[in-house]
């Protein structure tokens, strides 16, 4: 089973400012089949980016995703009010489907 | 507008049984995978079941594989869990997920979830 570490956990910063978001698997992620989702409080999770760096559909330009193997990062150019929320990587390159643990975005 | 609506939720005691259920439209429904994931309270999310598109496959978390048995009914837009042999781990929030293709893939819509809790 592919573990997947996100980091930080909680990560503190103001509206407008850059996010890092990182994402480790355990081992490397075939075909680079990694999402990532945002989960607003009450709701279900949202479909941000997939194949590691690929926009969803209505997903606004400041999201983007990068990295291959066992290295992602989901960037957020410029945080909005509505960013600070949790966010959730997902690989899907082999058995059992995983996901990490999550990265809170707090408002500093 | 794909459309997944969970029901089949509530409270159960331990040992007991629970079939959700999950109404599908706004796609055409055996072209494509589904799943459930699960989110115990305050918790991350944890894939639970898949099914293929035709639903000759299955496949399941190791968690829950003997306990619980996904499948679905084309003729209602249907996918649903069974769930047996329930325990005070499997309470949570019961998301229905639509595959972007295959099974093992990633889930480009969600439902609103149905909360299971297991409690004496």
């Amino acid at each position: 089973e592919i573990v997947l570490t996100q980091s930080p956990g909680t990560l503190s910063l103001s509206p407008g400012e850059r996010a890092t978001l990182s994402c480790r698997a355990s081992q490397s992620v075939s075909n680079n089949y990694l999402a990532w989702y945002q989960q607003k409080p009450g709701q279900a999770p949202r479909l941000l980016i997939y194949v590691a760096s690929r926009r969803a559909t209505g997903i606004p330009d400041r999201f983007s995703g990068s990295g291959s193997g066992t290295d992602f990062t989901l960037t957020i150019s410029r945080l909005e009010p509505e960013d600070f929320v949790v966010y959730y990587c997902q690989q899907s390159g082999s058995s059992p489907l995983t996901f990490g643990g999550g990265t809170k975005v707090e408002i500093k | 507008e794909v459309q997944l609506l969970e029901s089949g939720g509530g409270l159960v005691q331990p040992g007991g049984s629970l079939r959700l259920s999950c109404a599908a439209s706004g796609f055409t429904f055996n072209n494509y995978a589904m799943s459930w994931v699960r989110q115990a309270p305050g918790k991350g999310l944890e894939w639970v079941s898949a099914i293929s598109g035709s639903g000759a496959f299955t496949y399941y978390a190791d968690s829950v594989k003997g306990r619980f048995i996904i499948s679905r009914d084309e003729s209602s837009n249907t996918l649903f869990l069974q769930m047996n042999s329930l325990g005070a781990e499997d309470t949570a929030i019961y998301y229905c997920a639509k595959s972007w293709a295959g099974a093992k893939s990633w889930f480009d819509f969600w439902g609103r979830g149905t909360l299971v809790t297991v409690s004496s």
